[in-house]
């Protein structure tokens, strides 16, 4: 157990709707970062927030967007789903400025599956 | 676009074969270099940061190696158990901080 939390385990929507995926982190963490791992593509960095701030951007859709708040857990919200969404998401977090030089620790996922 | 890519894709081992892999990644604005380990059905556990050249770390049987110049980091497992199979990821973070994941390598070990 990594001490990173992520709700809920899994979600079935359909296409066009909205979710939102909430991250808390381990106790002590500043930074949070979000992954998608789909079938096709493996792992990819989405975007992560240090200390409430967005501090680095991957490929991250226009249509999902993130935000961490004041008691530093984080939702990432993803909008008019499409099935090609359908993955597992990941959060991790990591203890100090949220540079890339730390060891990030990684919560059990999210699975979303779009219908 | 950057572009990390790890050898082999999958590898069979027989418990106790030492094995090792390899992760290739673009040899400029390096910053950091990631290794994870991901048993199925679980999440990835980090395994090593890496951030100089020539840096080489060891967590028991596991070690790796970085060369930043030329673009690349070894694993090596020694005497593999089969509790060590697993797909071993690799992340390359530049100065932008912008992770890329390679594909893995998967690796079987068996008894």
């Amino acid at each position: 157990d990594s001490g990173v939390t992520q709700t809920p385990k899994h979600l079935i929507t359909a296409t066009g709707q909205r979710v939102t995926l909430r991250c808390s982190p381990r106790s002590g963490d500043l930074s949070v970062y979000w992954y998608q791992q789909s079938l096709d593509q493996g792992l990819q960095f989405l975007i992560q927030y240090y200390n409430g701030e967005e501090r680095a951007k991957g490929n991250i859709l226009e249509r999902f967007s993130a935000q961490q708040f004041p008691d530093l857990h984080s939702e990432l919200n993803l909008s008019s789903l499409e099935l090609g969404d359908s993955a597992l998401y990941f959060c991790a977090s990591s203890v100090l400025g949220g540079t890339g030089q730390e060891t990030q620790y990684f919560g059990p996922g999210t699975r979303l599956l779009v219908l | 676009i950057l572009n990390v890519e790890q050898s082999p894709q999958s590898l069979h081992v027989q418990e106790g074969d030492s094995t090792n892999f390899t992760c290739s990644f673009p040899s400029s604005n390096f910053y950091a270099l990631h290794w994870y380990r991901w048993e199925t059905a679980k999440s990835p556990e980090a395994l090593f940061v890496m951030t100089l050249n020539g840096d080489e770390k060891k967590k028991g049987r596991i070690s790796a190696t970085l060369n930043t110049k030329e673009g690349y980091s070894y694993l090596y497992i020694k005497g593999s158990q089969p509790e060590d199979s697993a797909t071993y990821l690799c992340a390359f973070c530049n100065y932008g901080q912008n992770f890329v994941f390679g594909p893995g390598t998967r690796l079987s070990v068996l008894p």
